[in-house]
C-alpha cells in the first residue's frame, strides 16, 4: 500500500527565504507525482506535475525534483513571500491500474513578512 | 476554460434533508471524481467516474449518492447526512482513464457542508 510522507508537517521562515519541502512515498512504482497548494478552507492548486521519467520541472519561483528510485521529491520556493503561506501537497499516482491519487498530510508554511 | 466549478461554495443541511452538491468543468476531461477532506488532513478519495460510469466507490456510506449526467458534470446526493460527514468535499478531473498519469489532475475549490 503505497504511504506519502511530507517533512516538516509545518515551517516557518522570514521573507525572502529560500526553503525546501520533503516528500517520500514508499513504493517507488509511480506513474507521476504532483504538487499541490491549499489555502485555508480552499480547494487544491496545481503548482507541478513530475512524470515518473522526469527529474525536475520549474514554474516561476518553484522547482520540483524527483527521485524515482529513492521514493522521494522536493519542493524548492526560493525568495519566499508572504502570499506563499500555504499548506503544501505532495500526491503520488502508483502503478497497478488504479486511479487513486495518494497524498501526504501536507506542510503548513509560513512566510512572516 | 480550465477550471473545475463546485457549487455551492458553503451548505449549511440539517440531518432529514436532501441537497446536491454540484461540479462541472468544461475541459473535455472524461474521468471526474469526488475527494472528502476534513480538517488538516489529506483529501480522501470517495467516487471515481469513468466515462461518466462508476468505475470506484471507495466503499462510501449509501447517504451519498453520485451521478454523473453527462461528461461536463457531476453530482454529489447528500440525504440523512450525520454531524461528522462536515468536511470539505472537493470534486477533481482528469483528461481521461488513464490520462491523468500524463496530464494529472485539476481541482475545484470545494464545497465546505455543515451538518446540524
Amino acid at each position: 500500500k503505497q504511504e506519502v510522507t511530507q517533512i516538516p508537517a509545518a515551517l516557518s521562515v522570514p521573507e525572502g527565504e529560500n526553503l525546501v519541502l520533503n516528500c517520500s512515498f514508499t513504493d517507488s512504482a509511480i506513474y507521476n507525482l504532483q504538487w499541490f497548494r491549499q489555502d485555508p478552507g480552499k480547494g487544491l492548486t496545481s503548482l507541478l506535475l513530475i512524470q515518473s521519467s522526469q527529474r525536475e520541472q520549474t514554474s516561476g519561483r518553484l522547482n520540483a525534483s524527483l527521485d524515482k528510485s529513492s521514493g522521494r521529491s522536493t519542493l524548492y520556493i526560493a525568495a519566499s513571500q508572504p502570499g506563499d503561506s500555504a499548506t503544501y501537497l505532495c500526491a503520488v499516482t502508483s502503478e497497478g491500474g488504479s486511479e487513486k491519487l495518494v497524498f501526504g498530510k501536507g506542510t503548513k508554511l509560513t512566510v512572516n513578512p | 476554460d480550465t477550471e473545475v466549478t463546485q457549487t455551492p461554495k458553503h451548505l449549511v443541511m440539517g440531518m432529514t434533508n436532501k441537497k446536491s452538491l454540484k461540479c462541472e468543468q468544461h475541459m473535455g476531461h472524461r474521468a471526474m471524481y469526488w475527494y472528502k477532506q476534513k480538517a488538516k488532513k489529506p483529501p480522501e478519495l470517495m467516487f471515481v467516474y469513468s466515462y461518466e460510469k462508476l468505475s470506484i466507490n471507495e466503499s462510501v456510506p449509501s447517504r451519498f449518492s453520485p451521478e454523473c449526467p453527462n461528461s461536463s458534470l457531476l453530482n454529489l446526493h447528500l440525504h440523512a447526512l450525520q454531524p461528522e460527514d462536515s468536511a470539505l468535499y472537493l470534486c477533481a478531473s482528469s483528461q481521461a482513464p488513464g490520462r491523468q498519469l500524463n496530464y494529472g489532475y485539476t481541482f475545484g475549490s470545494g464545497t465546505r457542508l455543515t451538518v446540524v
